[in-house]
């Protein structure tokens, strides 16, 4: 069975452009999660979907949005980047909602660069 | 509010020796789950073990296991018979109640010949 794939794995932006994330799950998972990792700050959550809703966000401002598809596929969204934007985004699956206790599977990461 | 707190940001063992990680949390549900991810340089987060925290029995996956002390909050990763591949940063976490899984800071780990 295929892992979590995202892409890209490497992306440079500059400040004030948008970019687009995309995450695909494994193969009969219904939740992806977006986590945030930087050396600041460590692994801050960005949201959880489940079903094509999102069940749960964490503490980021509008700029961060997400998706999700009816195949389970996910996107999050970056507008109006800045120099703190740049991290690894990190996209998890699971079978169910995570705070159900199902195991999360990570996908390699998207390295983004803000300059 | 979960929290999960990683006090040593830093670890080293010789290989084969035993090494302890410690980890203690906070959490107001009474139904949760305590994880241990290992994140090595290609970033990959990889999952090494799970306790449910209404399981008395620690955990254990072949040479990793874990001291779940829950009156103490404390959830502490155990390493046996280390080997140079199990040098990466090692992250607790909790999640509980439908929230969202919380993540401590990290322990790196090395591992020395």
């Amino acid at each position: 069975k295929a892992g979590v794939t995202q892409t890209p794995r490497y992306l440079i932006k500059t400040r004030g452009q948008q970019v687009t994330l995309s995450c695909s799950p494994i193969s009969g998972h219904r939740s992806v999660s977006w986590y945030q990792q930087t050396p600041g700050q460590g692994l801050q959550f960005l949201f959880e979907y489940f079903s094509e809703t999102q069940r749960n966000k964490g503490n980021f401002p509008g700029r961060f949005s997400g998706r999700q598809f009816s195949n389970s596929r996910s996107e999050m969204n970056v507008s109006t980047l800045e120099l703190g934007d740049s991290a690894l985004y990190l996209c998890a699956s699971s079978f169910g909602l995570a705070g159900d206790s199902y195991e999360q599977y990570f996908g390699p990461g998207t390295r983004l660069t803000v300059t | 509010a979960q929290t999960v707190t990683q006090s040593q940001p830093e670890m080293s063992v010789q290989e084969a020796e035993t090494v302890t990680l410690s980890c203690t949390y906070d959490t107001s549900e009474s139904d949760y789950y305590l994880f241990w991810y290992k994140q090595p340089p290609s970033r990959q987060m990889i999952l090494v073990i799970r306790q449910e925290a209404y399981k008395q029995q620690n955990a254990t996956e072949n040479r990793f296991s874990v001291n779940f002390q829950k009156a103490a909050k404390s959830f502490s990763l155990k390493i046996s018979d280390s080997q140079l591949g199990d040098a990466a940063m090692y992250f607790c976490a909790e999640v509980g109640g439908g929230n969202k899984l919380t993540f401590g800071t990290g322990t790196q780990l090395k591992v020395e010949l």
